[in-house]
Formats: C-alpha cells, sequence, structure tokens
C-alpha cells in the first residue's frame, strides 16, 4: 500500500523560510494535501495539490510537486511564531487519505 | 456553521467498558471517518462511510464499530475498551472520496 515519509522536526528563525518535505511510494496519487495541526487541536486543511501541476502558491505557502521523485514539498515564507504547529502531508490513494507522521515545526523568535 | 464537531472532548475508560463517541456535521457532506492519532504514527483510518446507512473497514478497525443511521451524524463505538486503544480519534467529513476533509477538534481517550 502507500507509504507516506515525513521528517519529524524543523526549526527555524522567524522571518526565515521552512521548508517540509514529503515523500511517498504511489504514484497514481491524484490529490495531495497539507494539514496544520496546532497543539491541542484537529487538522486544518492548508492547501492541496492535484497530480498534474507542478507548483501551487497561496499567500506565503508555496507547494512543490516532483512526480517523478514522488517529492511533495511545503515551503513557508517569512515564518512567523505562529506557524509552530505539526505539519501533515496525506496523500488520495484509493478514496482514502493516507497521511505522513507529521513534521513537527519549531519557531524561534 | 460549527463544521464538525465532536463529543465527548475528553473521557477516561478502565479496560472493559464500552462507550460511544458521536460525530456531527453541518455540512450535508456525503462522506464521514474516524481515524486515530497515535504519536509520531500519523493518523490512521479506522473506519468511514461513503453515505447514510454505509460503512466500511479502514486500516485499523479490529476493536471498533460504527454506525451511520444519519447522513450528519457518524458514530464510533468500543465495546470493551483496551489500554491499547488510549488514542486521540479524529472524526472528518468530506463531499466525495475525492475531496478535501474537514476534521473536528478530536477526542482524547484514555483507557487505564
Amino acid at each position: 500500500g502507500e507509504d507516506v515519509e515525513q521528517s519529524l522536526f524543523l526549526s527555524v528563525r522567524e522571518g526565515d523560510s521552512s521548508v517540509i518535505n514529503c515523500t511517498y511510494t504511489d504514484s497514481s496519487s491524484t490529490y495531495l494535501y497539507w494539514y496544520k495541526q496546532e497543539p491541542g487541536a484537529g487538522l486544518q486543511l492548508l492547501t492541496y495539490i492535484f497530480s498534474n501541476m507542478d507548483m501551487k502558491q497561496d499567500q506565503r505557502l508555496t507547494v512543490l510537486l516532483n512526480k517523478k521523485d514522488k517529492h511533495l514539498s511545503l515551503r513557508i515564507a517569512d515564518t512567523q511564531t505562529g506557524d509552530s504547529a505539526i505539519y501533515f502531508c496525506a496523500v488520495l490513494q484509493g478514496g482514502k487519505l493516507i497521511f505522513g507522521q507529521g513534521t513537527e515545526l519549531s519557531v524561534k523568535p | 456553521n460549527a463544521g464538525v464537531t465532536q463529543t465527548p472532548k475528553f473521557r477516561v475508560l478502565k479496560t472493559g467498558q464500552s462507550m460511544t463517541l458521536l460525530c456531527a456535521q453541518d455540512m450535508n457532506h456525503e462522506y464521514m471517518y474516524w481515524y486515530r492519532q497515535d504519536p509520531g504514527m500519523g493518523l490512521r483510518l479506522i473506519h468511514y462511510s461513503v453515505g447514510e446507512g454505509t460503512t466500511a473497514k479502514g486500516e485499523v478497525p479490529d476493536g471498533y464499530n460504527v454506525s451511520r443511521l444519519k447522513k450528519q451524524n457518524f458514530l464510533l463505538g468500543l465495546e470493551s475498551a483496551a489500554p491499547s486503544q488510549t488514542s486521540v480519534y479524529f472524526c472528518a467529513s468530506s463531499p466525495s472520496g475525492g475531496a478535501a476533509q474537514y476534521f473536528g477538534p478530536g477526542t482524547r481517550l484514555t483507557v487505564t
């Protein structure tokens, strides 16, 4: 079945860019999502990209998709302390979402 | 709109007790899902439903049952709770199988 992998931790300074990476195994995945989870809360949909796209930009967020390498990334420009959270990559496969383990982003002032 | 709501927010059970978690959505979504979240493991799908009156097994269904008697509600039951079921449970809904899922705030369950 589908396997989705993320690194567990990322630490950046306020104002820097953050890049969170995700790899997946099933090339037939159609939609790929990024969710944000703040402490004690549910998952909030941040953005998504269709598999026929290479890039999607939404304000401070940029999603890059490399289908050949099955690699997805989320770039957050001008990272703020309020961006500190766990970020989950999720891949739609067979009508179900397969989640990575989540990357905990820590933003230091 | 309240979106997706979950009841209760917290619960402590003793081994062998039973309970039901309630999920409600007011977005008229067809699909609903139950996940569990454990440290370092992301979210794993327990059961899901593609419409009123239907249910299907996900990745980790053992020890759980579900029912979808009304379109807006999706219930998750634990008949005989075990410590391995200590987790945070999330409900989600989506308008279709290919659409983004919207999550509730979660239920933190501890089984002692």
